[in-house]
């Protein structure tokens, strides 16, 4: 069963614009990771936050934690047509195994027009 | 090679048949996976390899499901009897690393789109 919930379903944004994800999650975590998939291809990750981290940027992303919130958000910013595509975030929960099997969200259809 | 590679691309199958789906873990990662991914949703896991060892295979659906990598490198998924809510897309993803490398991305091919008529 998927144990996150993604926000919106799909956005759609021009050029230019920033875009904002958010996921929320229920079980206490190791690490919550980000991945894009174009259509018809496998997953793509983008960035990787740990449990007691806050904040992380990579390129154009910025990535926030809220661990007491159980949430975390993934911003775009200066979108490109090449963003378009769906976020996914996983989830590495804490307490059970060590080898890190992923629990995704449904994922949010981002769409930017040029 | 460069990536995960995954074969076939595309299969259609008739319920009841069996299928064989192939995975190419990037050289040298110990850790492997397979997920289930339904249309429109985001992917479940299946099972967990740690070299050739199936150390967790509690996201199979169904006996019919079966996953072996035998030799620790390429991974086979087998389902028996397919039937059609068996369709989606199946993808593996390798790791370098073993258990405790959980902070390491994982890497996905492409996949395998599975249709059962």
């Amino acid at each position: 069963s998927q144990q996150g919930e993604e926000d919106p379903q799909a956005l759609s944004i021009q050029e230019g614009e920033n875009a904002t994800m958010n996921c929320s999650y229920k079980t206490s975590i190791n690490n919550l990771q980000w991945y894009r998939q174009n259509s018809g291809r496998g997953l793509v990750h983008l960035i990787l936050i740990r449990s007691n981290e806050r904040e992380k940027h990579s390129g154009r992303l910025r990535v926030t934690l809220d661990t007491s919130k159980k949430s975390s958000s993934l911003l775009i910013t200066a979108s490109r047509a090449a963003d378009t595509a769906s976020y996914f975030c996983a989830t590495d929960n804490a307490g059970g195994t060590s080898y890190g099997k992923l629990t995704f969200g449904q994922g949010t259809i981002l769409t930017v027009h040029p | 090679g460069a990536g995960v590679s995954q074969s076939p691309r595309y299969k259609v199958a008739k319920r009841g048949q069996d299928v064989a789906l192939r995975c190419d873990p990037i050289s040298g990662h110990v850790s492997l996976f397979w997920y289930q991914q339904a249309l429109g949703q985001g992917p479940e896991f299946l099972t967990y390899f740690q070299n050739e060892a199936q150390l967790d295979k509690s996201g199979l659906p169904s006996d019919r499901f079966f996953a072996e990598r035998p030799e620790g490198s390429v991974s086979t998924l087998k389902i028996q009897r397919t039937q059609q809510e068996d369709s989606a897309v199946y993808l593996c993803a390798s790791r370098p690393g073993a258990q405790g490398s959980s902070n390491q991305p994982q890497h996905f091919g492409d996949g395998t789109r599975l249709s059962i008529l």
